[in-house]
């Protein structure tokens, strides 16, 4: 049962555009919302996170907007630059567990020059 | 380089034989994690240490796998009997736990191929 959805799985956008992923997750335990960018050959790198309590965070050009109600969160990428190229995965940890990531599927982005 | 390094990189073996991949987190991370990735798909998570101790195993560890992490050190994740389900990326993390939701940093990674 995969308890992060995440959409789309690939994603194709132009220079300088917005690049838009989403999730959701069913477990309102969730309480910490990290986004990690992978590249081939590299393990995952956190990019930035966000707490229930707060409905947007924004560091540079990247942002995590949350819906608490909706139970949903998303990233968006401001200018989008082919360095972005990467593989985002949205992730969440249970406020009991041993803060354990649970991932999303993963969304292939690819910026075009 | 003070990062997380995971050895080998990459490790092919035969149905049924053993694997063991070795990770090296940042010095002072108290917590070490082991994740298993597919292609396509995110990580997910397998096991973790507060130090030596081995405090959860996720479903996915069947009896087949066994990690450890002496003196709370490095850590091994051995795999005996291999199957070709095994196949997958297994990438190590390690964190500092000052408070919930420190960042794990990952290593790149144990490719392995079961033929």
């Amino acid at each position: 049962q995969q308890q992060v959805k995440q959409s789309p799985q690939s994603l194709i956008v132009q220079k300088g555009g917005i690049s838009i992923i989403n999730c959701a997750y069913e477990n309102t335990a969730f309480d910490y919302f990290p986004w990690y960018q992978q590249f081939p050959g590299k393990g995952p790198a956190l990019l930035i996170a966000i707490r229930p309590d707060v409905s947007e965070k924004k560091e540079g050009r990247f942002t995590i907007s949350f819906n608490k109600s909706a139970k949903q969160f998303s990233l968006h990428i401001m200018d989008s630059q082919p360095g972005d190229s990467a593989t985002y995965f949205c992730a969440a940890i249970h406020n009991n567990a041993g803060n354990m990531l649970t991932f999303g599927g993963g969304t292939r982005l690819m910026v075009k020059p | 380089d003070t990062g997380v390094s995971q050895n080998p990189r990459h490790k092919i073996t035969k149905r049924g034989q053993n694997v063991t991949f070795r990770c090296d987190p940042i010095s002072e991370h108290n917590r070490l994690y082991w994740y298993r990735q597919t292609l396509g798909q995110g990580p997910e998570f397998l096991t973790y240490f507060q130090n030596e101790a081995q405090l959860e195993k996720s479903r996915l560890l069947s009896d087949r796998f066994s990690a450890e992490r002496p003196k709370g050190s490095f850590s091994t994740l051995e795999i005996q009997r291999t199957e070709q389900g095994d196949s997958a990326m297994y990438l190590c993390a390690s964190s500092l736990e000052v408070w919930r939701g420190s960042e794990q940093y990952f290593g790149p990674g144990t490719r392995l191929t079961v033929t």
